[in-house]
């Protein structure tokens, strides 16, 4: 089955411990996306990547780090820096050119003690 | 800089009931993309329109439509005899430029419930 996976769906972190959320995608898409959601909240871009080993900062990336070591996975850290850490986190992905939409994942609530 | 609102933060219809879910968006661009997302409670967002700024038709797929009036600056969503399973959060989005979806500004969503 083609798609985006997302692991874990529930994810519980202490304050001041660093914290990587997965993204995995098996479409052979070229772009990748990270989002934040707050309640009552549209999302809001973290981090983007469109090639291997290159990503761009979003509207939010304080406190955010990324890597893309391989088209397929596109791992997010959130560090002890991000203020406010707990939020529900969608990865979504897209093939590059023409008028392709972004395909979500099923998202990761991270819930910071 | 580019800006979505959808006013309606939530909306409660009875089934069977039409709703529509407005959109107005700000853009400097005269190429852009706007979309409609819906997000059920299982929190994955699922596509369902892509619309481009050189085309104003209105579109109609089963049960929803999309209304795009430029001169207005909105991109309405229309959902006819509401269904249960209809009910969700809509979020539209617009992205500029050629290439189509690179980035996506949200609005902050619609909040739909459909009681039976």
């Amino acid at each position: 089955d083609g798609g985006i996976t997302q692991s874990p769906k529930y994810l519980f972190r202490k304050e001041g411990q660093n914290v990587t959320l997965s993204c995995e995608q098996n479409l052979n898409h070229d772009a990748m996306y990270w989002y934040r959601q707050d309640p009552g909240q549209g999302l809001r871009l973290i981090y983007y990547s469109q090639i291997v080993n290159d990503f761009q900062k979003g509207d939010i990336a304080e406190g955010y780090s990324v890597s893309r070591e391989k088209k397929e996975s596109f791992p997010l850290t959130v560090t002890s820096a991000q203020k406010n850490p707990t939020a529900f986190y969608l990865c979504a992905s897209r093939l590059a050119g023409g008028l392709n939409e972004q395909f979500f994942g099923p998202g990761t609530r991270l819930t910071v003690l | 800089a580019q800006k979505v609102t959808q006013a309606q933060t939530e909306i409660s219809v009875v089934e069977k009931e039409d709703v529509t879910l407005d959109c107005v968006y700000e853009t400097r661009d005269t190429t852009y993309y706007l979309f409609w997302y819906k997000q059920p409670p299982s929190g994955e967002l699922v596509f369902l329109i892509r619309r481009n700024s050189f085309d104003e038709q209105n579109e109609i797929s089963g049960r929803y439509s999309w209304n795009f009036q430029k001169s207005t600056s909105s991109f309405n969503f229309t959902i006819t005899a509401s269904q249960v399973v209809d009910s969700a959060v809509y979020f539209c989005a617009l992205s500029e430029g050629q290439g189509g979806s690179e980035k996506l500004v949200f609005g902050k969503g619609t909040k739909l419930t459909v009681n039976p």
